[in-house]
């Protein structure tokens, strides 16, 4: 496809739980982002990956998350030990190169019972 | 700490008028701002962007100005249509490093 992609598109899960979320940037795109959205907030920066490295992790809330680039291509965010406030919408974006136009992907929202 | 503010939560314009979202940032450093636009259950997708070294930017129906010494800009839309009808953010960047800071949003509403 031309866009990000976002596997899986909705996701409950109980707390406590470990969840992945998978994101397919856009072909050739080097610089992969990953924000989350909580309700009645803005979008929120969790990390960033140029190419395979994570220059910029200081966006993630504690040391549950986690996330990983492969072939400088897809990327996995995890989530350890789900907890409630981890309910948020999870959006992924690409970008040609650092400090251009970010692309974004549709969202996982993400649901903690 | 709200780097990156957008004041107003919803903006109600009729068709045909002129729409202006406002965002107000307290960083100095950002020296790139984009505005991105968001329909219900999409991702954001990018609508017009301006560098500090410009104050205003123009692309069609859509207008971004920048006044750095008062650290605001604003997104002009106009004539407003209802396809228009989305969520706003207002986003920055520094060239220290490439996270967008994001406002909340505006809900703009053009009715027809």
């Amino acid at each position: 496809g031309a866009g990000v992609s976002q596997s899986p598109s909705n996701k409950v899960t109980e707390k406590g739980k470990d969840v992945e979320l998978r994101c397919d940037p856009i072909s050739g795109h080097t610089a992969l982002y990953w924000y989350r959205q909580s309700l009645g907030q803005g979008l929120e920066f969790l990390i960033y990956f140029q190419g395979n490295s994570a220059p910029d992790k200081s966006g993630l809330p504690s040391d549950r998350f986690s996330a990983e680039r492969t072939g400088g291509s897809v990327s996995t965010l995890t989530i350890q030990r789900t907890q409630q406030e981890d309910s948020a919408v999870y959006l992924c974006a690409s970008s040609l190169y650092s400090y251009n136009e970010q692309f974004f992907g549709p969202g996982t929202r993400l649901t903690v019972l | 700490d709200q780097q990156v503010k957008q004041n107003s939560p919803s903006l109600s314009v009729q068709e045909g008028r002129i729409s202006i979202l406002n965002c107000d940032y307290t960083n100095s450093m950002f020296d790139y701002f984009l505005w991105y636009k968001k329909y219900p259950a999409e991702g954001p997708t990018f609508l017009i962007s301006i560098s500090s070294i410009k104050d205003k930017n123009e692309d069609g129906r859509f207008t971004v100005f920048l006044n750095k010494s008062a650290k605001h800009l604003s997104l002009h839309i106009v004539p407003s249509q209802p396809g228009d009808s989305a969520v706003y953010f207002c986003a920055a960047l520094t060239g220290a490093n490439s996270k967008l800071t994001f406002g909340k949003g505006i809900t703009l509403s053009v009715r027809p």
